[in-house]
């Protein structure tokens, strides 16, 4: 157990609305990351961190931004959600380079989240 | 850009072998991983490989690289119910902040 919790673990909101989803962390991780899960897709990368304030985009932000203010909260949020962002969202942590230098991440619950 | 790909579907029989298959492009991915994920569950790791290994076994779970063909497989011994789930195959991107590149995803059915 990575100590990640997602909040909401589920979300449905309307066309337009904003929306923001919370990932926390409880072991003082420095990498953090939002991916989207869809079907044939696998998980793709929407943006990451690499400490408060420190943050860059992935493969797919169009229609995404994110915050991180503390490094215990990272913070994904959708200015005016559309259906085409309706997906499971994962955040993911990677432990510090202490120790053996495998780089893997380690993944919190998700929320499902749909837009009508 | 880097991609990986697996065959989407597996079916196998319980106490059978299952063995999943990946292929990559990014020839310079340093570590490639497996993850399993359950229904209505996060990606759990389960194991992992560095690109000077050809094979790693642990417990029930092989994984096989040949780096001249990109093609990485996981083989799981004995399969049990238990065993069904989605496996994602990962490589790390070899330049920015740890971005992992997934494949689609392997469905594995465990049938009695």
């Amino acid at each position: 157990d990575a100590g990640i919790t997602q909040s909401p673990r589920h979300k449905v909101t309307e066309t337009g609305t904003p929306v923001t989803l919370r990932c926390h962390q409880t072991e003082n991780h420095r990498y953090m990351y939002w991916y989207r899960q869809d079907p044939g897709h696998g998980l793709r990368l929407i943006h990451y961190s690499y400490g408060v304030k420190d943050t860059d985009k992935g493969e797919v932000s169009d229609g995404y931004s994110v915050s991180r203010s503390k490094t215990e909260d990272f913070l994904l949020t959708l200015e005016s959600a559309t259906s085409s962002q309706t997906s499971v969202y994962f955040c993911a942590i990677r432990p510090g380079l202490a120790g053996g230098h495998s780089y893997e991440q380690y993944f919190g619950p998700g929320t499902r989240l749909t837009v009508t | 850009g880097e991609d990986v790909e697996q065959s989407l579907f597996l079916s196998v029989r319980e106490g059978d072998s299952s063995v999943i298959n990946c292929t990559y492009t990014d020839s310079s991915s340093t570590y490639l991983y497996w993850y399993k994920q359950e229904p209505g569950a996060g990606l759990q790791l389960l194991t992992y490989i560095f690109s000077n290994m050809d094979m790693k076994q642990d417990q029930r779970l092989t994984v096989l690289l040949n780096k001249k063909d990109k093609h990485l497989s996981l083989r799981i011994a004995d399969t049990q119910t238990g065993d069904s789930a989605i496996y994602f195959c990962a490589t790390r991107h070899s330049g920015g902040y740890n971005k992992l590149i997934f494949g689609a995803g392997t469905r594995l059915a465990v049938h009695p």
